[in-house]
């Protein structure tokens, strides 16, 4: 079993949908959550993150925490072309200071 | 001006040549990261330093050295190239403020491919 678990995708929506991206997790001791966003040959660019059971929010993004169930997900509202990316989720296990274990990512793609 | 710079951004050379990347930060950050990225195997931690004189082994440190010559300055070395060292290397800092809370922030990238 994968530590940090992506579907890879390519996952197709409509602009202005809703994306759902979701990631899997297996050490429930992780404490901190990231989700960032790499568009094709570059760098990943930090999104969102997420501490606590629930749902954090901004702008057109939402970042949703079960703990109990080891997941976290990612929505995007009002889904644009520009969204088009992979959007890489990364855990930080309990007691490994800031190393980030990352998915493979999901390919988003939105279509006009 | 780009807070983590990554030096050179692309390289080709050729099996069993010493190469080095270079990272700097004007970030101020303690903790600093080198990754590799393959196709279908997304981000991979080579070395991480907590800071200049704590040095550690990622999970696929084989083959790869590295040098925390300041704060601001991280590089990697890859002693005698081989091809399956072909990938994008991604540098990356963070602060210690929060401890696991702290995000990683990334340069943007060296491309590196070897013949």
């Amino acid at each position: 079993q994968k530590e940090v678990e992506q579907n890879s995708g390519p996952l197709s929506v409509p602009e202005g949908a809703i994306a759902s991206l979701n990631c899997t997790y297996s050490d429930r001791g992780s404490q901190s959550f990231f989700w960032y966003r790499q568009y094709s040959g570059k760098s990943p660019e930090l999104i969102m993150f997420i501490y606590s059971n629930g749902d954090k929010e901004d702008g057109r993004f939402t970042a949703q925490l079960n703990k109990a169930s080891q997941y976290v997900s990612l929505l995007i509202r009002d889904s644009q072309p520009s969204d088009s990316a992979t959007y890489l989720c990364a855990v930080n296990r309990a007691g490994g200071g800031n190393k980030l274990t990352f998915g493979t990512g999901t390919q988003l793609k939105v279509e006009l | 001006d780009a807070d983590v710079t990554q030096t050179p951004r692309n390289r080709i050379t050729k099996t069993g040549k010493r190469i080095m990347l270079e990272c700097s930060q004007t970030k101020g950050h303690d903790r600093m990261y080198w990754y590799r990225q393959d196709p279908g195997l997304g981000l991979r931690l080579i070395y991480y330093s907590f800071d200049v004189k704590d040095i550690n082994k990622g999970e696929i440190s084989d083959g790869y050295s590295v040098s925390r010559q300041a704060q601001a300055k991280f590089s990697l070395s890859l002693e005698s190239a081989i091809p399956n060292q072909t990938a994008l290397y991604f540098c990356a800092t963070s602060g210690q403020g929060t401890g696991e809370r702290q995000p990683q922030h990334f340069g943007d990238g060296t491309r590196l491919s070897i013949l």
